[in-house]
């Protein structure tokens, strides 16, 4: 079974910190994805990487970077936490090529900035 | 604007009833592929059943089902014999084929079993 992990389940952390969310993916997939997920809003994308060292922006790129030095891993970087990026985190990774391939998903970072 | 449209509200159902979820998808490409996931209380989201456009036949797996109907763009999801375990948010998902595997989600569905 495909097996993504998120650094924490839980995370709190104060205003203007640097905040890093790390997944780990350990099925060699190419593409890994960063969502946020808020009440009534459903899963934003923020960042998409297709392979190692690439990234693309999502629909919500503003306040987060990412960084993708090996297949495995996938960052997501909160620059300089505020309060509205308190939400869910969700990371997932899928094959490239095959049009069927689900979206594997981590258990989620419950992330709250006080 | 928005490629995928849930908008039932919350719904109870009884346990071992059916329950069909609603999901309107918007697209100008020929191929594409649907996807439902479940999201319980926990957090995590579980891969239930994938529709492509040029399938045939409706997706099944298990207790799952897909009625897709392809003019009407719509990708129902029918779980059938609801369990208590079913309770969760159900998300509708697509995937515009044009190489880099990204899915546009819908909002959710919140789903409660009664017994």
């Amino acid at each position: 079974d495909v097996k993504v992990t998120q650094s924490s389940r839980y995370l709190v952390k104060r205003t203007g910190e640097k905040v890093f969310l790390e997944c780990v993916q350990d099925m060699d997939h190419e593409n890994m994805f960063w969502y946020r997920q808020d009440p009534g809003l459903g899963l934003r994308l923020i960042y998409f990487s297709y392979d190692v060292k690439m990234k693309e922006k999502g629909d919500i790129p503003e306040g987060y970077s990412v960084s993708r030095e090996k297949k495995e891993r996938f960052s997501l970087i909160l620059e300089s936490a505020s309060t509205n990026q308190t939400s869910m985190y969700l990371c997932a990774s899928t094959l490239t090529g095959e049009s069927n391939q689900p979206q594997h998903f981590g258990d989620g970072t419950r992330l709250s900035i006080l | 604007a928005q490629k995928i449209t849930q908008t039932q509200p919350g719904m109870f159902v009884q346990e071992k009833e059916a329950v069909t979820l609603d999901c309107t998808y918007d697209t100008s490409d020929q191929s594409y592929g649907l996807f439902w996931y479940k999201q319980p209380s926990s957090g995590e989201m579980i891969f239930l059943i994938y529709q492509g456009s040029y399938d045939e036949q409706n997706a099944t797996e298990g207790r799952y089902s897909l009625n897709f109907q392809k003019a009407r763009k719509s990708a129902n999801l029918v779980i059938s014999a609801s369990q208590l375990g079913d309770s969760a948010m159900y998300f509708c998902a697509m995937r515009e084929d044009y190489g880099n595997n990204r899915l546009a989600f819908g909002k959710g569905n919140q789903v409660v079993v009664i017994p």
